[in-house]
Protein backbone atom coordinates (compact mmCIF):
# COMPACT_ATOMS: atom_id res chain seq x y z
CA UNK A 1 0.00 0.00 0.00
CA UNK A 2 1.28 2.98 -0.90
CA UNK A 3 1.23 6.07 1.19
CA UNK A 4 0.28 9.73 0.98
CA UNK A 5 2.47 11.54 -1.43
CA UNK A 6 2.62 15.24 -2.04
CA UNK A 7 4.18 17.37 -4.63
CA UNK A 8 6.40 19.04 -4.98
CA UNK A 9 8.41 18.92 -1.83
CA UNK A 10 9.63 22.69 -1.83
CA UNK A 11 8.49 25.95 -4.10
CA UNK A 12 9.40 29.36 -4.04
CA UNK A 13 6.77 31.98 -5.68
CA UNK A 14 6.75 35.76 -5.73
CA UNK A 15 3.91 37.68 -4.14
CA UNK A 16 0.64 37.97 -6.11
CA UNK A 17 1.40 34.79 -8.11
CA UNK A 18 -0.86 31.35 -7.68
CA UNK A 19 0.41 27.98 -6.73
CA UNK A 20 -1.05 24.47 -6.98
CA UNK A 21 0.05 22.15 -4.17
CA UNK A 22 -1.06 18.04 -5.10
CA UNK A 23 -1.60 15.29 -2.78
CA UNK A 24 -1.96 11.44 -3.53
CA UNK A 25 -3.68 10.10 -1.19
CA UNK A 26 -3.46 6.73 0.59
CA UNK A 27 -4.81 3.94 -1.32
CA UNK A 28 -8.30 3.41 -0.49
CA UNK A 29 -8.62 6.37 1.16
CA UNK A 30 -11.73 9.04 0.40
CA UNK A 31 -10.74 11.93 2.57
CA UNK A 32 -8.18 14.25 2.17
CA UNK A 33 -7.14 17.32 4.94
CA UNK A 34 -5.16 20.21 4.42
CA UNK A 35 -2.96 21.68 6.81
CA UNK A 36 -1.07 25.11 7.19
CA UNK A 37 2.25 24.80 9.40
CA UNK A 38 3.86 28.19 9.98
CA UNK A 39 7.46 27.84 10.73
CA UNK A 40 7.27 26.82 14.71
CA UNK A 41 3.75 26.91 15.25
CA UNK A 42 1.32 24.00 14.81
CA UNK A 43 -0.49 23.24 11.72
CA UNK A 44 -3.74 24.80 11.04
CA UNK A 45 -6.94 23.31 9.41
CA UNK A 46 -7.60 24.41 6.32
CA UNK A 47 -10.61 22.29 4.74
CA UNK A 48 -11.07 18.80 4.37
CA UNK A 49 -12.28 16.77 1.15
CA UNK A 50 -14.96 13.89 1.56
CA UNK A 51 -16.08 11.80 -1.53
CA UNK A 52 -14.92 15.22 -4.24
CA UNK A 53 -16.99 17.38 -1.84
CA UNK A 54 -15.42 20.48 0.90
CA UNK A 55 -16.79 19.38 3.96
CA UNK A 56 -15.37 21.61 6.62
CA UNK A 57 -13.28 24.86 6.42
CA UNK A 58 -10.83 26.48 8.80
CA UNK A 59 -10.17 29.73 9.32
CA UNK A 60 -8.83 30.83 5.88
CA UNK A 61 -9.39 33.37 2.75
CA UNK A 62 -11.91 32.11 0.10
CA UNK A 63 -8.40 32.53 -2.15
CA UNK A 64 -7.38 29.12 -1.20
CA UNK A 65 -9.47 26.92 -2.22
CA UNK A 66 -9.30 23.12 -3.07
CA UNK A 67 -10.13 20.30 -5.51
CA UNK A 68 -11.11 16.47 -4.65
CA UNK A 69 -10.46 14.38 -7.80
CA UNK A 70 -12.64 10.82 -8.71
CA UNK A 71 -9.58 8.75 -7.51
CA UNK A 72 -9.29 11.23 -4.13
CA UNK A 73 -6.48 12.70 -4.76
CA UNK A 74 -6.44 16.74 -4.00
CA UNK A 75 -5.32 20.06 -5.14
CA UNK A 76 -4.28 22.93 -2.75
CA UNK A 77 -4.60 26.40 -4.51
CA UNK A 78 -3.37 29.26 -3.37
CA UNK A 79 -4.64 32.85 -5.30
CA UNK A 80 -2.62 36.15 -5.33
CA UNK A 81 0.55 35.00 -3.01
CA UNK A 82 1.46 36.90 0.64
CA UNK A 83 4.59 36.76 2.15
CA UNK A 84 2.44 35.47 5.21
CA UNK A 85 1.52 32.51 3.04
CA UNK A 86 4.99 30.86 3.71
CA UNK A 87 4.70 27.88 5.44
CA UNK A 88 4.26 24.07 4.89
CA UNK A 89 1.73 23.02 3.40
CA UNK A 90 0.25 18.94 4.63
CA UNK A 91 -2.14 16.78 3.59
CA UNK A 92 -3.88 13.89 5.38
CA UNK A 93 -5.71 11.13 3.79
CA UNK A 94 -7.88 8.64 6.40
CA UNK A 95 -11.15 6.58 5.75
CA UNK A 96 -14.03 8.14 6.66
CA UNK A 97 -14.71 11.44 7.37
CA UNK A 98 -13.29 11.25 11.52
CA UNK A 99 -13.34 8.21 12.91
CA UNK A 100 -10.30 7.24 11.17
CA UNK A 101 -6.48 7.56 12.00
CA UNK A 102 -4.58 10.30 9.62
CA UNK A 103 -2.07 9.34 7.49
CA UNK A 104 0.32 12.44 6.54
CA UNK A 105 1.93 13.57 3.81
CA UNK A 106 5.63 15.08 4.39
CA UNK A 107 4.59 18.61 3.33
CA UNK A 108 5.20 20.92 0.63
CA UNK A 109 7.40 23.97 1.86
CA UNK A 110 6.40 26.70 0.13
CA UNK A 111 8.26 30.40 0.17
CA UNK A 112 7.09 33.30 -0.97
CA UNK A 113 9.35 36.25 -1.62
CA UNK B 1 -5.20 31.42 24.87
CA UNK B 2 -5.13 28.63 23.32
CA UNK B 3 -7.28 26.39 22.66
CA UNK B 4 -4.82 22.90 23.12
CA UNK B 5 -2.08 23.66 25.56
CA UNK B 6 0.93 21.62 25.80
CA UNK B 7 3.55 21.48 28.51
CA UNK B 8 6.31 21.41 28.34
CA UNK B 9 7.71 23.22 25.19
CA UNK B 10 11.25 21.94 25.05
CA UNK B 11 12.07 18.68 26.93
CA UNK B 12 15.49 17.23 27.16
CA UNK B 13 16.58 13.74 28.48
CA UNK B 14 18.71 10.96 28.68
CA UNK B 15 18.62 7.83 27.14
CA UNK B 16 16.51 5.61 29.13
CA UNK B 17 14.28 7.96 31.37
CA UNK B 18 10.85 7.84 31.22
CA UNK B 19 9.48 10.34 29.25
CA UNK B 20 5.89 12.57 30.17
CA UNK B 21 4.05 14.85 27.48
CA UNK B 22 1.00 16.50 28.64
CA UNK B 23 -2.03 18.20 26.87
CA UNK B 24 -4.84 20.45 27.87
CA UNK B 25 -7.86 21.43 26.09
CA UNK B 26 -10.70 23.35 26.38
CA UNK B 27 -12.82 22.82 23.61
CA UNK B 28 -15.31 19.40 23.99
CA UNK B 29 -13.68 17.06 21.84
CA UNK B 30 -14.65 13.40 19.84
CA UNK B 31 -10.90 12.04 19.44
CA UNK B 32 -7.45 13.78 20.63
CA UNK B 33 -4.95 12.78 18.51
CA UNK B 34 -0.90 12.04 19.70
CA UNK B 35 1.20 13.38 16.66
CA UNK B 36 5.07 12.85 15.73
CA UNK B 37 7.09 15.41 13.80
CA UNK B 38 10.46 14.86 12.91
CA UNK B 39 12.69 17.69 11.33
CA UNK B 40 11.92 18.13 7.49
CA UNK B 41 8.18 18.00 8.15
CA UNK B 42 6.87 14.53 8.06
CA UNK B 43 3.93 14.14 10.47
CA UNK B 44 3.16 10.65 11.76
CA UNK B 45 -0.37 9.59 13.66
CA UNK B 46 0.86 7.93 16.85
CA UNK B 47 -2.42 7.66 18.46
CA UNK B 48 -6.63 8.71 17.95
CA UNK B 49 -8.29 8.19 20.94
CA UNK B 50 -11.51 9.01 22.62
CA UNK B 51 -11.23 7.32 26.11
CA UNK B 52 -8.77 5.64 28.32
CA UNK B 53 -5.46 4.79 27.40
CA UNK B 54 -3.65 3.25 24.39
CA UNK B 55 -0.16 1.57 24.05
CA UNK B 56 1.91 0.89 21.26
CA UNK B 57 5.02 -0.38 21.64
CA UNK B 58 6.86 2.20 24.26
CA UNK B 59 4.60 4.77 23.51
CA UNK B 60 1.48 4.91 25.64
CA UNK B 61 -1.65 7.64 25.44
CA UNK B 62 -3.85 8.25 28.11
CA UNK B 63 -6.95 10.74 28.16
CA UNK B 64 -8.74 11.98 31.05
CA UNK B 65 -12.24 13.45 29.19
CA UNK B 66 -13.93 14.63 32.68
CA UNK B 67 -10.38 16.56 32.96
CA UNK B 68 -9.88 17.70 29.77
CA UNK B 69 -6.46 16.40 29.61
CA UNK B 70 -4.27 13.39 27.98
CA UNK B 71 -0.53 12.47 28.35
CA UNK B 72 2.14 10.95 26.19
CA UNK B 73 4.38 8.43 27.76
CA UNK B 74 7.88 7.22 26.11
CA UNK B 75 9.68 4.51 28.63
CA UNK B 76 13.03 3.32 27.97
CA UNK B 77 13.43 6.35 25.84
CA UNK B 78 15.96 6.62 22.81
CA UNK B 79 17.78 8.77 21.13
CA UNK B 80 15.36 8.07 18.07
CA UNK B 81 12.65 9.21 19.68
CA UNK B 82 13.88 13.02 19.11
CA UNK B 83 11.52 14.70 17.42
CA UNK B 84 8.45 17.20 18.29
CA UNK B 85 5.36 16.03 19.55
CA UNK B 86 2.29 17.72 18.98
CA UNK B 87 -1.33 17.07 20.00
CA UNK B 88 -4.41 17.81 18.25
CA UNK B 89 -8.03 18.49 19.27
CA UNK B 90 -10.84 17.18 16.98
CA UNK B 91 -13.97 18.91 18.29
CA UNK B 92 -16.09 16.60 16.65
CA UNK B 93 -18.66 17.20 13.78
CA UNK B 94 -18.16 15.43 10.50
CA UNK B 95 -14.42 16.48 9.25
CA UNK B 96 -10.81 16.71 10.91
CA UNK B 97 -10.84 20.64 11.83
CA UNK B 98 -8.22 19.48 14.24
CA UNK B 99 -6.86 22.19 16.85
CA UNK B 100 -3.21 21.83 17.20
CA UNK B 101 -1.12 22.65 20.29
CA UNK B 102 2.44 23.81 19.58
CA UNK B 103 4.41 20.93 19.51
CA UNK B 104 6.67 19.65 22.51
CA UNK B 105 10.29 19.28 21.16
CA UNK B 106 12.22 16.36 22.89
CA UNK B 107 15.64 15.72 22.85
CA UNK B 108 16.96 12.66 23.61
CA UNK B 109 20.91 12.17 24.49
CA UNK B 110 22.95 9.22 24.86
Amino acid sequence: ETGVTQSPTHLIKTRGQQVTLRCSSQSGHNTVSWYQQALGQGPQFIFQYYREEENGRGNFPPRFSGLQFPNYSSELNVNALELDDSALYLCASSLGQTNSPLHFGNGTRLTVT
Amino acid sequence: KNEVEQSPQNLTAQEGEFITINCSYSVGISALHWLQQHPGGGIVSLFMLSSGKKKHGRLIATINIQEKHSSLHITASHPRDSAVYICAANSGGSNYKLTFGKGTLLTVNP
